[in-house]
């Protein structure tokens, strides 16, 4: 069976300092990859996506980044972190073919202070 | 894509069905009709999805109107578990798949 998984669980990091969120997936070959934020109290927001290794789009303009160096592994990034950096960030596969059906995993809490 | 709307917030007792509707007014011929949950503190999780028939897998089943244009997800037997904020998503097919949440319903199943 498939498995996903995020690390760390929760990051407590100061403003300007540097972070790298990884996801790995299990039990599946060339998934597509999701970077997704939820802000407190608000709906979760399409970052990133990639449908191969080192095949990377944005969504939406900031000052992070994503990276696939692996079939199964994405990485989120940032030279300088903002307040308004802070959420929940969220990774999800999917079978290329069946794109809508997506697969989460658990997640990683950053705090911006 | 379609717009969907959805209750705010809805009740239902443990052990009862829960009936989670979604109106999709404009949604067009293509376009399939997902479901997600999450659970606070956790991913979203995929419950089903739909085009034209309903479905019904082990976790939910799906009823969409025969003009498409509003769904029903229904939790036959709603456990405390199901506490959760249940979303309605229209999407295409696409090659990489964006979805798009809203608001959704927070379902809270009473004892």
């Amino acid at each position: 069976s498939q498995t996903i998984h995020q690390w760390p669980a929760t990051l407590v990091q100061p403003v300007g300092s540097p972070l790298s969120l990884e996801c790995t997936v299990e039990g599946t070959s060339n998934p597509n990859l999701y970077w997704y934020r939820q802000a407190a109290g608000r709906g979760l927001q399409l970052l990133f996506y990639s449908v191969g290794i080192g095949q990377i789009s944005s969504e939406v303009p900031q000052n992070l980044s994503a990276s696939r160096p692996q079939d199964r592994q994405f990485i989120l990034s940032s030279k300088k972190l903002l307040l308004s950096d802070s959420g929940f960030y969220l990774c999800a596969w999917s079978v290329a073919a069946a794109s809508y059906e997506q697969y989460f995993g658990p997640g990683t809490r950053l705090t911006v202070t | 894509d379609a717009k969907t709307t959805q209750p705010t917030s809805m009740d239902c007792a443990e052990g009862r069905a829960a009936n989670l509707p979604c109106n999709h007014s404009t949604i067009s011929g293509n376009e399939y009709v997902y479901w997600y949950r999450q659970i606070h503190s956790q991913g979203p999780q995929y419950i089903i999805h739909g085009l034209k028939n309903n479905e019904t897998n082990e976790m939910a089943s799906l009823i969409i109107t025969e003009d498409r244009k509003s769904s029903t997800l229904i939790l036959p037997h709603a456990t405390l578990r199901d506490t959760a904020v249940y979303y309605c998503i229209v999407r295409s097919g696409t090659s990489y798949g964006k979805l798009t949440f809203g608001q959704g319903t927070i379902l809270t199943v009473h004892p």
